[in-house]
């Protein structure tokens, strides 16, 4: 199936813990996002990369650092995690020039820390 | 600032209607808008996108209408069924390569 997929699905972790979001994308495209989803199921870009480059970094704290191994691949790691960074985080593609740059979204990773 | 807002939070409508919901934006400058659907517990699935050059486009029972000089786009869903329930988000472009989302609309179809 053509897609965005995450990995893990959920993840359930402890205050202070270290962990990371994989996310992969095999529709050919060049522009890769996170965003986050509030518990009042808010979305909020994070992170945007084109083609393995950083273009978008918005207010996020430094303790989240993406990295994009390649166009297809845009993982997402988080230090020290907090209670309030409990989230659903997405992941999502698009194409520039492409039907406008419409982005496809991955199902989510739902992130709660205890 | 840039800022997408979806009135209502909420909507309950009888299955067989006709429906219509709301998105407003702060900035005319758009790039693209796009209607996503999201079921609970589950990702977006893109419904429509609309270019800023176009006024409508459709999908089966969905229409959805760009009106850039009054900041307005409206999702239209012809003869609701039970399986048109989940939240709807309206998403803006505003040409800075991010989509600025609305809080959306939780649509409940009544059988």
């Amino acid at each position: 199936d053509t897609a965005v997929s995450q990995t893990p699905k959920y993840l359930v972790t402890q205050m202070g813990n270290d962990k990371s979001i994989k996310c992969e994308q095999n529709l050919g495209h060049d522009t890769m996002y996170w965003y986050k989803q509030d518990s009042k199921k808010f979305l909020k870009i994070m992170f945007s990369y084109n083609n393995k480059e950083l273009i978008i970094n918005e207010t996020v704290p430094n303790r989240f650092s993406p990295k994009s191994p390649d166009k297809a691949h845009l993982n997402l790691h988080i230090n020290s995690l907090e209670l309030g960074d409990s989230a659903v985080y997405f992941c999502a593609s698009s194409q520039t020039g492409l039907k406008f740059n419409e982005q496809f979204f991955g199902p989510g990773t739902r992130l709660t820390v205890l | 600032k840039q800022e997408v807002t979806q009135i209502p939070a909420a909507l309950s409508v009888p299955e067989g209607e006709n429906l219509v919901l709301n998105c407003s934006f702060t900035d005319s400058a758009i790039y693209n808008l796009q209607w996503f659907r999201q079921d609970p517990g589950k990702g977006l699935t893109s419904l429509l996108l609309i270019q800023s050059s176009q006024r409508e486009q459709t999908s089966g029972r969905l229409n959805a209408s760009l009106d850039k000089s009054s900041g307005r786009s409206t999702l239209y869903i012809a003869a609701s069924q039970p399986g048109d329930s989940a939240t709807y988000l309206c998403a803006v472009n505003f040409g800075n390569e991010k989509l600025t989302f609305g809080t959306g609309t939780r649509l409940t179809i009544i059988p």
